[in-house]
């Protein structure tokens, strides 16, 4: 099955600086890779996500990047703000039959320092 | 509009006690995934719905975990004789159809003492 792995697994930066959280996975069969956002106490919010036809996806401060003969897959916050502070999550999904099961990486917990 | 709902938000319950999770997708979702997260991990799939049938439940732990959707809207997860080990956040998503986004919902946290 998919293995996605996922670092830094905590990231500390200064507000407006830029954080960048990596993942790789796997199964070549993977053409689907979501970002979610999750803040305590909450489930995950789908923030970006890209599909293997596409090698970037940029929106507002957001952008995520692919690299499918590497296998890995970049998560790019810049203007980082405090209210980016969350846990980040990435996934990967065949996104094929019979529906779109998602393996997640184990997340990166985010500070930003005012 | 209304998001992924989960009911409770909250469950604590003995070990050996059986448990009801209950989620209400959004609606016209006709896809519905179940997963756990466990303290400090990504969530794990559980169970996948494409209606009211469970198109996937190959992520399900052993047999005493169970869910439906007899409807095709609502489902409920259900845990038979809990063990400490089942406890964590259990995660209802939705999508619009099998191969779009998924919406979670907020989850229910289960302890069981």
């Amino acid at each position: 099955g998919e293995n996605v792995e996922q670092h830094p697994s905590t990231l500390s930066v200064q507000e407006g600086d830029s954080a960048v959280i990596k993942c790789t996975y796997s199964d070549s069969a993977s053409n689907y890779f979501p970002w979610y956002k999750q803040e305590l106490g909450k489930g995950p919010q789908l923030i970006i996500d890209i599909r293997s036809n596409v090698g970037e996806k940029k929106d507002q401060r957001i952008a995520v990047t692919l690299n499918k003969t590497a296998k890995h897959f970049s998560l790019h916050i810049t203007e980082t703000q405090p209210e980016d502070s969350a846990v980040y999550f990435c996934a990967a999904s065949p996104l094929e039959w019979p529906g779109n099961m998602l393996t997640f990486g184990g997340g990166t917990r985010l500070m930003v320092k005012p | 509009g209304a998001g992924v709902s989960q009911t409770p938000s909250n469950k604590v319950t003995e070990k050996g006690k059986y448990v009801e999770l209950r989620c209400d997708p959004i609606s016209g979702h006709t896809a519905l995934y179940w997963y756990r997260q466990s303290l400090g991990q990504g969530p794990e799939f559980l169970i996948y719905f494409q209606g009211t049938g469970a198109a996937d439940d190959s992520g399900l732990p052993n047999d005493r975990f169970f869910a439906v959707r007899p409807e095709g809207s609502v489902s409920t997860l259900k845990i038979q004789r809990t063990e400490r080990g089942d406890s964590a956040v259990y995660l209802c998503a939705s999508s619009p159809r099998r191969d779009t986004e998924a919406f979670f919902g907020q989850g229910t946290r289960l302890t069981v003492v």
